[in-house]
């Protein structure tokens, strides 16, 4: 089945203590991305990836960090999580089509930093 | 890159057709026309997209006036699973010389189906 999974599904940490949130996608995908979600904010970008060591800052970027060492690996880190980084994470990826992308979600990984 | 303006929300009844329309004044020859479907708590799910005139699939149309500033999501005979945020996005792949790795996710139309 073509998915994008995410873990952990639910993270509840405390400021500073380092973490990363796995994306992997098995559709081939060459674009992937991670955005967060905030009640009334509505999507935002925060790291995009257009190929393997390809990546680049979306709207958020500051105080994440990615990597994208494999096609169907872009996992989000957090060096030093605050409480303001406490959201709705997804992780995205597509494929160039003949217009515009059509981005395929994960399920989302809910993070709570105490 | 064009910015959306969509309606905050809309209230409908099942079995009703829904019109959501979104205004992007600004887009640009080259973008086309997403929209995405939201449920509570997942992600973003692809509905539909065009470029102009009128495109159907087995979900919803997407209707594009010849001047491209605005677009009509028209869902047929919504039922209460149909309660979601719809998200109008304008753009075009950075694969095909779009600006930015993204389309960007505004606020959204939270579509409310009531029985």
């Amino acid at each position: 089945e073509a998915q994008v999974t995410q873990n952990p599904r639910y993270l509840i940490t405390v400021t500073g203590k380092k973490l990363t949130v796995t994306c992997s996608q098995n559709m081939n995908h060459e674009y992937m991305s991670w955005y967060r979600q905030d009640p009334g904010l509505g999507l935002r970008q925060i790291y995009y990836s257009m190929n393997v060591e390809v990546t680049d800052k979306g709207d958020v970027p500051e105080g994440y960090k990615v990597s994208r060492k494999e096609k169907r690996n872009f996992p989000l880190i957090l060096e030093s999580p605050s409480p303001n980084q406490t959201s709705l994470y997804f992780c995205a990826s597509s494929s160039p089509g003949t217009s515009g992308d059509e981005q395929f979600f994960g399920p989302g990984t809910r993070l709570t930093v105490l | 890159l064009a910015k959306t303006t969509q309606p905050i929300s809309m209230d409908s009844y099942e079995g009703q057709e829904v019109n959501i329309t979104c205004s992007h004044n600004n887009i640009a020859t080259n973008d086309y026309i997403t929209w995405y479907q939201q449920f509570p708590s997942q992600g973003p799910r692809f509905i539909i997209q065009g470029y102009k005139t009128k495109v159907t699939n087995e979900v919803a149309s997407l209707f594009i006036p010849a001047d491209r500033k605005s677009s009509t999501l028209s869902l047929p005979r919504v039922s209460l699973s149909d309660t979601a945020v719809y998200y109008c996005l304008v753009g075009v792949s950075v694969f095909y010389g779009g600006s930015q790795g993204n389309l960007i996710f505004g606020k959204g139309t939270k579509l409310s189906v009531k029985p």
